[in-house]
């Protein structure tokens, strides 16, 4: 059975860059794409971006100026990177497995804040 | 450009059976959804992939209250048998050749 665990810094203040990892067990981790998503408070989901095991990516345009994905496959791995943080990047950000999304990590509470 | 609407919020009674709807916009008739329910506090559950002529495949544990159905543009998620840990907010979402789409989310109420 998969599972995604996720993690990273969790407390950030503006400008700073946002990073975030996310392991794959279990599964095939070449047969799908790996996304990563984030919930503002009190808000919907929004799709980031999304990365396979060879390296293609496709990013939500609206933050892709600011968004890199890398994926390790060594590693079962893929990580986000959010540049040029603010507030409204506050939310949870969560993982994700293939274009349904039909594992999810547990989700990292990223806040920003001077 | 593939937008995916569904209404904020709906309400049932305990035990009874609720059809949620998600509609894709116009020329995006044929695409595939999927269901996702996030109980309070608590992350998003993958529910099921909903195809264009009603195929669906669950997730791992869900019940069988859970069911989909298509119609057009139009995608369903059945709950029956509604319990109160049905309640919170069901996200549905699309996706195309490099894109990703999510609705905005129905609140449930189970009363």
């Amino acid at each position: 059975q998969v599972q995604l665990q996720q993690w990273g810094a969790g407390l950030l203040k503006p400008s700073e860059t946002l990073s975030l990892t996310c392991a794959v067990y279990g599964g095939s981790f070449n047969d799908y794409y790996w996304n990563w998503i984030r919930q503002p408070p009190g808000k919907g989901l929004e799709w980031i971006g999304e990365i396979n095991h060879s390296g293609n990516t496709n990013y939500n345009p609206s933050l892709k100026s600011r968004v890199t994905i890398s994926v390790d496959t060594s590693k079962n791995q893929f990580s986000l990177r959010l540049s040029s943080l603010t507030a409204a990047d506050t939310g949870v950000y969560y993982c994700a497995r293939g274009r349904g999304y039909d594992c999810w990590g547990q989700g990292t509470l990223v806040t920003v804040s001077s | 450009q593939l937008v995916v609407t569904q209404s904020p919020s709906a309400s049932a009674s305990l035990g009874a059976s609720v059809k949620l709807t998600c509609t894709l916009s116009s020329g995006h008739s044929t695409y595939a959804i999927a269901w996702h329910q996030q109980q309070p506090e608590k992350g998003p559950r993958y529910l099921m992939r909903l195809n264009s002529d009603g195929s669906h495949s669950k997730g791992d544990g869900i019940p069988d209250r859970f069911s989909g159905s298509s119609s057009g543009a139009e995608r369903y998620l059945i709950i029956s048998s509604l319990q109160s840990e049905d309640e919170g907010d069901y996200h549905c979402q699309s996706w195309g050749t490099d894109i990703q789409v999510f609705g905005g989310g129905t609140k449930l109420t189970v009363l």
